[in-house]
């Protein structure tokens, strides 16, 4: 298994700020990672797949980076409907989530 | 438009089994990877396991918690995906989603999209 730790936890933020959420993995999994936004009640959705390329449709106030170990979520300027919890996940060998992310309102 | 519907939860006695279904519509099934993920109640999301395209052999893998107790397969004529569980435990009491791994210049590993879920509840 590949560790995957998410940091912060919790993170409370206002509409309009620059938000950062932190993916680790415990050894190096090249690019091979994805984010997820879900929120309360519904299924995840994909953001980003391969460390940083945008899925479709999302809009381009997400952006991802990274590679080897540590990996970065941003939005740029947080909007009401950001407010949910996000997940990374390893595809490089066989597939782990991260503990999720709490984006609350401050 | 791809669909994945899940169905076939319910409430169960530990030790009993159950077989969940996914049926897909809207891509060409047996080209794509299929996965499981769960979720406990307020808690995280969970891989349970994936089942490669026959092309690719069709070959099934497990997260340790599940291995030896839960099957994935698939029915390419039905298009439909399986979960069969075995020995259900209350710590499989989960929402239980079907997702499909799209292949984009022969990688894939991501799930793209996600069914709505459906509930498994093992209690006595």
């Amino acid at each position: 298994d590949v560790q995957m730790t998410q940091s912060p936890s919790t993170l409370s933020a206002s509409v309009g700020d620059r938000v950062t959420i932190t993916c680790r993995a415990s050894h190096s999994i090249s690019s091979w990672l994805a984010w997820y936004q879900q929120k309360p009640g519904e299924a995840p959705k994909l953001l980003i797949y391969k460390a940083s390329t945008l899925e479709s449709g999302v809009p381009s106030r997400f952006s991802g980076s990274g590679s080897g170990t540590e990996f970065t979520l941003t939005i740029s300027s947080l909007q009401p409907e950001d407010f949910a919890t996000y997940y990374c996940q390893q595809y490089y060998s066989y597939r782990d989530f991260g503990q999720g992310t709490k984006l609350e309102i401050k | 438009e791809v669909q994945l519907v899940e169905s076939g939860g319910g409430l169960v006695k530990p030790g009993e089994s159950l077989r969940l279904s996914c049926a897909a519509s809207g891509f060409t099934f047996s080209r794509d990877w299929m996965s499981w993920v769960r979720q406990a109640p307020g808690k995280g999301l969970e891989w349970v396991g994936r089942i490669k395209s026959k092309a690719d052999g069709g070959a099934a893998d497990y997260a340790a918690p599940v291995k030896g107790r839960f099957t994935i397969s698939r029915d390419e004529s039905k298009n439909t995906l399986y979960l069969q569980m075995n020995s259900l435990e209350s710590e499989d009491t989960a929402v239980y989603y079907c997702t499909r791994e799209p292949q984009i210049s022969g990688w894939n590993g991501w799930f793209d999209p996600w069914g709505l879920g459906t509930l498994v509840t093992v209690s006595s």
